[in-house]
């Protein structure tokens, strides 16, 4: 089916190890998103790209990295995992042209940082 | 800054009740606002889209409105079952991203 896939769907981490989160579409969206999802807080953006080659900090952006160098990928990065990074990671995507159009989500990573 | 606040955090009804949830939002200058679903440990299931310039859009037993000037939302499920118990999210879209309110954690009970 068509949609946003997540790889990989679960992770356990150790402090200050690194990894990449990756995240594909195939329904040819401009806009994608990662997300975090704590206990309390709702979803809260941590990066976004509007087309191939952009990208945008969101509010909580610190010690993430992202990449968006094909427009189907888009590529979550922890160069040295906190266990405050502990969280639910979302991966989103929308059309550019239809701001009409909802969102289509992922069916999220869990990450656990020990 | 936009924010979305949703009221109540927390609600459990008997099967059968027709019940309303709330989200408020600060800035009404949103281009959409968009209800979801979340079940536990799963991802988001979106309900219902309504555009700016719409009042409210219905789906099955599920019709949210918009009050735009008043920086409101609600959603209205109709005779509730308990397989609708989950957290539903809204969120509202600016031009560039969405921002989501805290959810209302819903449980139906036989």
């Amino acid at each position: 089916n068509a949609g946003v896939t997540q790889t990989p769907k679960f992770r356990v981490l150790k402090t200050g190890q690194s990894m990449t989160l990756l995240c594909a579409q195939d329904m040819n969206h401009e806009y994608m998103y990662w997300y975090r999802q704590d206990p309390g807080m709702g979803l809260r953006l941590i990066h976004y790209s509007v087309g191939e080659g952009t990208t945008a900090k969101g509010e909580v952006p610190d010690g993430y990295n992202v990449s968006r160098l094909k427009k189907q990928n888009f590529l979550l990065g922890l160069e040295s995992a906190a266990p405050s990074q502990t969280s639910v990671y979302f991966c989103a995507s929308s059309p550019l042209a239809r701001l009409d159009y909802g969102y289509t989500f992922g069916s999220g990573t869990r990450l656990t940082v020990v | 800054k936009q924010e979305v606040t949703q009221i109540p955090a927390a609600l459990s009804v008997p099967e059968g009740e027709n019940l309303v949830l709330n989200c408020s939002f600060t800035d009404s200058a949103i281009y959409n606002l968009q209800w979801f679903r979340q079940d536990p440990g799963k991802g988001l299931t979106s309900l219902l889209l309504i555009q700016s310039s719409q009042r409210e859009q219905t789906s099955g037993r599920l019709n949210a409105s918009l009050d735009k000037s008043s920086g409101r939302s609600t959603l209205y499920i109709a005779a509730s079952q308990p397989g609708d118990s989950a957290t539903y999210l809204c969120a509202v879209r600016d031009p560039d991203k969405l921002i989501f309110g805290t959810g209302t954690r819903l449980q139906v009970f036989p």
